[in-house]
């Protein structure tokens, strides 16, 4: 069966640092991933999607996240991170190759920021 | 353009009880999915209508019904309610079936509380 693995529930970085969040997905054939963020009171954004082609994807906001066949992972970055980019962020895989709208979400983490 | 609209925001009911909850979509979109979300977890996917049908359906018990409506509104519709319904009820909308091509745009969700 599907499934999304975020192994970090909860993530304290400083601003300005570098940050990576990482994401485990088992899927037969060649998954379709997504990135979102959630914030309080928000509904989830979407941050970036990989479908296919080159395997290093750009976001929004400064996110990237590169897609690792070999290692089943999504690990999405940021090289700056800024106090507004406290929040939580869910991998998502859509599986039947994204025909339909069903997305299996990992468990999220939550990334605090320190000033 | 108003998004993913979402009523109520907040509910409480109590156990036996039933429930309703609403979804406008993103202008231009005709596909309204439902996710359950509970604390501390990643979205679960309930149910996808288009075209004012169910099309696909996550692993819910016919508890949960909905219904969508000709201008591409949706209802979700909770019976017997228990109390580990309690959750963040996230309606996202797309243009298309095709969500995992199309961004699916989520609403901000309603807070279910089942006493």
């Amino acid at each position: 069966a599907q499934s999304v693995t975020q192994p970090d529930i909860h993530i304290t970085v400083s601003e300005g640092a570098s940050l990576e969040l990482r994401c485990n997905y088992s899927y037969g054939a060649t998954p379709y991933l997504f990135w979102y963020v959630q914030s309080p009171g928000q509904g989830l954004q979407l941050l970036l999607k990989y479908f296919s082609g080159d395997t290093l994807v750009q976001g929004i906001k400064g996110f990237e996240a590169e897609f690792k066949r070999s290692q089943s992972s999504f690990n999405l970055r940021k090289p700056s991170v800024h106090w507004s980019d406290a929040a939580e962020y869910f991998c998502a895989v859509a599986p039947n190759g994204g025909a339909t709208n069903k997305l299996i979400f990992g468990t999220g983490t939550l990334l605090a920021v320190q000033p | 353009d108003a998004g993913v609209t979402q009523s109520p925001t907040h509910l409480i009911k109590t156990r036996g009880q039933q429930v309703t909850l609403r979804c406008s979509p993103k202008s231009g979109h005709d596909t309204v999915s439902w996710y359950q979300q509970a604390l501390g977890q990643g979205p679960q996917f309930i149910f996808q209508y288009y075209e004012e049908e169910e099309r696909q359906r996550g692993n819910f018990p016919d508890r949960f019904s909905g219904h969508q409506f000709p201008n591409y509104s949706s209802e979700l519709n909770v019976n017997a309610l228990l109390l580990g319904d309690s959750a963040l009820y996230l309606c996202a909308s797309s243009p298309g079936l095709a969500g995992g091509y199309n961004e699916q745009f989520f609403g901000p969700g309603t807070r279910l509380t089942v006493l």
